[in-house]
């Protein structure tokens, strides 16, 4: 079955200070990705997606994440961090032999900034 | 509505009651997803509905569990029976029609807590 690893449970950092959360995935068909984000009490929220194409995608507040094949990963970046960004990040996958309705989640990455 | 509202926000209930849990989804979305998040897990997929068509319900853990969705509207997810075991946060998404490179517009949760 389909399933992603994030290996970072947390990531401490610095503000403004760049930052990298891990994300392998197992299929080695074709694949949908995503990284959703997860703000204290509040709701998911998609941070950006990959669909085809170029395999570097730029999402919302200055996040991007590059699609990696040959390595089946997916790590989202950031060069520089700010206080509000603490949440918890997941990243999913749909596709392979789950099909591409299913979201197949990490257990996600918790990202703490502290000043 | 401007986005996917469940309730109730939380809910404690005794080993062996049923609850009902409900999803209110973005107005005019087909499709409605069910997932649990248990602590220190990632999302793991429940249920999908997709407008008239037969829901998937691979991803129920048992026949405790079940879901119904009124047309393209209001879901209820019951849990008969319920055991520790199934205290979790229940999210609910909806998207426009199901297409896997949508994105799913998650609601902030009901969590469950049995006793």
């Amino acid at each position: 079955a389909q399933s992603v690893t994030q290996l970072d449970s947390q990531v401490p950092v610095f503000e403004e200070a760049p930052v990298e959360l891990r994300c392998n995935y197992s299929s080695s068909v074709s694949v949908y990705l995503f990284w959703y984000v997860q703000y204290p009490n509040q709701g998911l929220q998609l941070l950006l997606k990959y669909l085809s194409g170029s395999t570097l995608v730029k999402g919302i507040n200055g996040f991007e994440a590059e699609f990696n094949k040959s390595q089946t990963s997916f790590h989202l970046r950031k060069p520089s961090v700010h206080i509000s960004d603490t949440a918890e990040y997941f990243c999913a996958v749909s596709g392979g032999n789950t099909g591409f309705q299913k979201l197949v989640f990490g257990t996600g990455t918790r990202l703490l900034v502290s000043p | 509505g401007a986005g996917v509202s469940q309730s109730p926000s939380n809910k404690v209930t005794e080993k062996g009651k049923d609850v009902e849990l409900r999803c209110d989804p973005i107005s005019g979305h087909t499709a409605l997803y069910w997932y649990r998040q248990r602590l220190g897990q990632g999302l793991e997929f429940l249920i999908y509905f997709q407008g008239n068509s037969a829901p998937d319900k691979s991803g129920l853990p048992s026949d405790r569990f079940s879901a119904e969705r009124t047309g393209e509207s209001v879901s209820t997810l019951t849990i008969q029976r319920t055991q520790q075991e199934d205290s979790a946060v229940y999210l609910c998404a909806s998207s426009l029609s199901g297409g896997g490179q949508e994105t799913q517009y998650f609601g902030p949760g009901t969590r469950l807590l049995v006793l």
